[in-house]
Formats: C-alpha cells, sequence, structure tokens
C-alpha cells in the first residue's frame, strides 16, 4: 500500500464541464503522475510532477492542467470536458527503484 | 509503430499450465523494465523487474533480450488467480525515462 487515494472514484459530466480529479498521498513522494487507461492502448501519460510546483506534459496531455501546491496532493483538471476524456485515470507516484504505484482509479464519463 | 507492443491475447489455459508472454519495445537506449498485473477493474500492480540476468519469483520468471529488444514473463503452474491482465512496461528515453505501458496480455486460467 503506498497510501495513495483519488477522488472521486466515479464522476459522469457533461460535454463543457469542468472537472477536477484529486490525488493525495501521504508517504511525501516527490514524483507524481496521471495517467488515463484506454481500451487497446493501455495506459497513457498525461502529466507529472518532480515536486511542489514543477509539473511536465506526457504524451496526451492536450485538453489537461495540472497543478501541485503541496506535496501531497497533485490535481488533473479537465477545463472543458468532452466526450473523449471519457476514461479511467490513475495517480501514480515512484519509489527511488523507479517502479511506479498506483491509486485505485477514478472512472470519469463525459456525456 | 508503438512503444512497446504486446499480443492482446486472450491466452486461455488450464489449471497447471505454462504460459509464456512476450513483450517487445523500440527503443534500445531503454534502461528499465517491468511486469505489472491489473484484475479487471482494478489498478495496476507491480509484479516484478526485469534484471537483464533474468530473475524469477516462485512461479514467474521474467527473461530480458536487449539485442533482440523484448522482455518475456513466464508462468509455471498457472492458478485460478493468475487470470489476469499483464502489462508490459518500458523505460524510453524520449519520455525522460518515464514509464511507458503496453496494452496488455489477457490470461485466463481455467479448470
Amino acid at each position: 500500500d503506498a497510501g495513495i487515494t483519488q477522488s472521486p472514484r466515479h464522476k459522469v459530466t457533461e460535454t463543457g464541464t469542468p472537472v477536477t480529479l484529486r490525488c493525495h498521498q501521504t508517504e511525501n513522494h516527490r514524483y507524481m503522475y496521471w495517467y488515463r487507461q484506454d481500451p487497446g492502448h493501455g495506459l497513457r501519460l498525461i502529466h507529472y510532477s518532480y515536486g511542489v510546483k514543477d509539473t511536465d506534459k506526457g504524451e496526451v496531455s492536450d485538453g489537461y492542467s495540472v497543478s501541485r501546491s503541496k506535496t501531497e496532493d497533485f490535481l488533473l483538471t479537465l477545463e472543458s470536458a468532452t466526450s473523449s476524456q471519457t476514461s479511467v485515470y490513475f495517480c501514480a507516484i515512484s519509489k527511488n527503484t523507479g517502479e511506479l504505484f498506483f491509486g485505485e482509479g477514478s472512472r470519469l464519463t463525459v456525456l | 509503430r508503438k512503444e512497446v507492443e504486446q499480443d492482446p491475447g486472450p491466452f486461455n489455459v488450464p489449471e497447471g499450465a505454462t504460459v509464456a508472454f512476450n513483450c517487445t519495445y523500440s527503443n534500445s537506449a531503454s534502461q528499465s523494465f517491468f511486469w505489472y498485473r491489473q484484475d479487471c477493474r482494478k489498478e495496476p500492480k507491480l509484479l516484478m523487474s526485469v534484471y537483464s540476468s533474468g530473475n524469477e519469483d516462485g512461479r514467474f520468471t521474467a527473461q530480458l533480450n536487449r539485442a533482440s529488444q523484448y522482455i518475456s514473463l513466464l508462468i509455471r503452474d498457472s492458478k485460478l488467480s493468475d487470470s489476469a491482465t499483464y502489462l508490459c512496461v518500458v523505460s524510453l528515453e524520449e519520455y525522460g525515462n518515464k514509464l511507458v505501458f503496453g496494452a496488455g496480455t489477457i490470461l485466463r486460467v481455467k479448470s
């Protein structure tokens, strides 16, 4: 257990509305990540953070922004949700050995 | 060409069988390799890291072939509880050594 919690776990929203997903960790890890998982694509990196206020883009960052104002919290925001952003979103942390440990996921449906 | 490719399966095997999965990666500079396991509607969990010399953990054996750019996972004496999706994970230099996931191979072990 890497002490990662995601909220909300499930959300249904409408196209054009803003959505924020929260990832909270309790173990003070420096690196945090947001992935999305879709059938046939596996997990794809959206954004990651390497410290407070330090973030960078992953391979599918368009339409997403992130913020990290505290070590323990990493927020993912969809400014104007689209149906193509319907997905399962996983937050992860990495430990010194390089492996990733994931939260339980947030299932987002955009109608 | 995808950076990390896996046969999606499904592999349907009887209990007690030996099954092997391969995964190919495109970047010869990749440094780190892992196998993750993901149960239905759950988060991915680290199964094992893959070392250059190969490594074994109980019924599971992982091998790395840098010359041919593939990693493999061998499961001996399959159990019903091994049924899951197995994700191949590679660090790719163009993503700053962040991890990239294959789409996964589905294993179904039947009694």
